[in-house]
């Protein structure tokens, strides 16, 4: 596609259920990052998949989120039994293997509550 | 821990003024720097990318990078009103694929 895609635009669940978010990066990108933003705050560092592995998932913030990404193209992040601190915007950026600029989609909104 | 640290702001300048907006960052082998725009609910835009020391120029914006002084900015000529937003530095390490973002600058251009 022209650009990274993502949905939901907007997500709203109840506190302790699974939500599902997709990202859909920009066509041959092969790098793929889920950055998250809560309000007022900055980005904070995810994940990070190269083709379908993904080297560095340093980020996530627990072990009910998790991140899969199948046929070096669209990634969903999913987090388990979601809690009220999980709401914030969650933000994905890909990146061809040519150049190291990032382009993000216009983000998830995501409200526990 | 690799940061970045920017002034938070908000920065207010006049219509037609020059915006300089700055970052420092602590890892010194940081190799790639960008700056993103992003307007209020919306989500960052690339605006610019600088890899080597020296000022680079794009349009109305202009990105100068320190690496010694460990510091990178961007000029903004001739703000508009519609130039508004926050600006994200972010910083990437050589050997690293993972951008490191500062909190950002609110900067408001008022007419």
């Amino acid at each position: 596609g022209a650009g990274v895609s993502q949905s939901p635009s907007n997500k709203v669940t109840e506190k302790g259920k699974d939500v599902e978010l997709r990202c859909d990066p920009i066509s041959g990108h092969t790098a793929l990052y889920w950055y998250r933003q809560s309000l007022g705050q900055g980005l904070e560092f995810l994940i990070y998949f190269q083709g379908n592995s993904a080297p560095d998932k340093s980020g996530l913030p627990s072990d009910r989120f998790s991140a899969e990404r199948t046929g070096g193209s669209v990634s969903t992040l999913t987090i388990q039994r979601t809690q009220q601190e999980d709401s914030a915007v969650y933000l994905c950026a890909s990146r061809s293997d040519r150049n190291t600029e990032a382009f993000f989609g216009q983000g998830t909104r995501l409200t526990v509550v | 821990q690799k940061e970045v640290e920017q002034n938070s702001g908000p920065l207010s300048v006049p219509e037609g003024a020059i915006a300089s907006l700055n970052c420092t960052y602590s890892d010194r082998g940081s190799q790639s720097f960008f700056w993103y725009r992003q307007y209020s609910g919306k989500s960052p835009e690339l605006i610019m990318f600088i890899y080597s020391n020296g000022d680079k120029e794009d349009g109305r914006f202009t990105a100068q990078l320190n690496k010694a002084s460990q510091y990178v900015s961007l000029l903004i000529r001739d703000s508009q009103p519609s130039d508004s937003a926050t600006y994200l530095c972010a910083v990437q390490s050589g050997g690293s694929y993972i951008p490191t973002f500062g909190r950002g600058t609110s900067l408001i251009v008022h007419p």
